[in-house]
Formats: C-alpha cells, sequence, structure tokens
C-alpha cells in the first residue's frame, strides 16, 4: 500500500487567496483525521470523518476552513480567503477502525503539506 | 478535556546511552489509549509505541519501552541503546477510540531529542 497521499507537499500562496489541500488515506480505512502543525499551538485537530461523515469538526478554526469528504478514497481542506496566520503544516491520517483491539487503532500520517501564506 | 503535558522540551544524549522522555496526561476517563510518536526531521509522523489502558503490563517494541503508571497518569518513553537515528522530536498522545466524537489523538508539546555521536 502506498500509505496516506497528500498533495502538494509545499504551497506558497499570496494572502486572500483560495488553497486546497488534498487527501487519499489509506484504501480501507473508515476514518479520516485532517491535523495541523505549528510553533506556537503544535499538533492539533481540526476535524475528523468517519465513513465520509464528519464527526468532529469544533477544531476548525473558523468559517474561512471548510473540509469535505466525497468519498471514502478522497477528502479535501479548502482555506478561504488564505491568512499569514494559516501558515502551518497539514497533515492528514486515517485509520481502519476505532475501539477494536489495539492494532486497529494506530493513525496512519501522511507526510503532510507546509502551507506558507504571504 | 484530555490534556497531555511534556516537560522537556529539548534532552540531548550520547550514543548508545539509555534515555527517558517523560509524559504526563489528565483524564476522568478510564479506558484510553496512549502512543508515543516520533517526527524525525523528514516531519514524517511514526508511531513508536501504544498503550493500552486497561493492560498492567507496559508495552515494549525492541529498543523502545512505556512506563505506564494509570494512577499517577504519567507515561514515559524509555529508548535503550541509543542510535543517531533516533534523533526526532517525539509527541506522547492520548485517545479515547471508544467514545464517538472522541476518537482523536490529543498530543503533548513534543521533546526534542538529539543523539550525539
Amino acid at each position: 500500500d502506498a500509505g496516506v497521499i497528500q498533495s502538494p507537499r509545499h504551497e506558497v500562496t499570496e494572502m486572500g487567496q483560495e488553497v486546497t489541500l488534498r487527501c487519499k488515506p489509506i484504501s480501507g480505512h473508515d476514518y479520516l483525521f485532517w491535523y495541523r502543525q505549528t510553533m506556537m499551538r503544535g499538533l492539533e485537530l481540526l476535524i475528523y470523518f468517519n465513513n465520509n461523515v464528519p464527526i468532529d469538526d469544533s477544531g476548525m478554526p473558523e468559517d474561512r476552513f471548510s473540509a469535505k469528504m466525497p468519498n471514502a478514497s478522497f477528502s479535501t481542506l479548502k482555506i478561504q480567503p488564505s491568512e499569514p496566520r494559516d501558515s502551518a503544516v497539514y497533515f492528514c491520517a486515517s485509520s481502519l477502525l476505532l475501539g477494536a483491539s489495539a492494532a486497529y487503532n494506530e493513525q496512519f500520517f501522511g507526510p503532510g503539506t507546509r502551507l506558507t501564506v504571504l | 478535556a484530555q490534556t497531555v503535558t511534556q516537560s522537556q522540551p529539548e534532552m540531548s544524549v550520547q550514543e548508545a546511552e539509555t534515555v527517558t522522555l517523560s509524559c504526563t496526561y489528565d483524564t476522568s476517563e478510564n479506558n484510553y489509549y496512549l502512543f508515543w510518536y516520533k517526527q524525525p526531521p523528514s516531519r514524517q509522523m511514526i508511531l513508536v509505541i501504544r498503550q493500552e489502558a486497561y493492560k498492567q503490563q507496559n508495552a515494549t517494541e525492541n529498543r523502545f519501552s512505556v512506563n505506564f503508571q494509570k494512577a499517577a497518569k504519567s507515561f514515559s518513553l524509555k529508548i535503550s541503546d541509543s542510535q543517531l537515528g533516533d534523533t526526532a522530536m517525539y509527541f506522547c498522545a492520548f485517545m479515547n477510540p471508544f467514545v464517538r466524537g472522541a476518537q482523536k489523538l490529543v498530543f503533548g508539546q513534543g521533546t526534542r531529542l538529539t543523539i550525539n555521536p
């Protein structure tokens, strides 16, 4: 398996522009997570999906952020309009099944997208 | 809400030494999982080891082991015979997979570990 795939790996944009980050989870995984990593706030969950349905979006900073999962193999995180404080590394992770045996609870992370908003 | 605290921002040891990274957490729940993730300079997040709270036996994975003290809410990571490739940020994380809406990783601030030759 190729693991969790994220694109782009790096994104540089100007303030006010729309940014779309993409994620392909591991095939067969039921859960998909979006995390953000910054120096100030560390690693924090933005939103997560189970079977393509958003379960917890309380970490989404504000209305400028939106996430979708139209099918089991694709998710997007969109920022519109982007601001310099959105600069961070955005990780997507997927998991097979939660609440079962320990082997199913590992979250597999993608390589991350480093976003720079000028 | 759960919180995870790593009190050591940075640590440095010589190759082949043993090092212990500290982690404490706060929760009112009884069943949960704890994890240590490694993030090398490549920034890829890699699972090092996991511990189920209902298991009294400490988890081990080769050179990596944990000291899980449930009553004290402590979860330290011991790396034996440290290697240069162990140089990375290490994150302690908490998760309750049994409650819908709580199935997210809550991370500590991280400890930057450097292994010197």
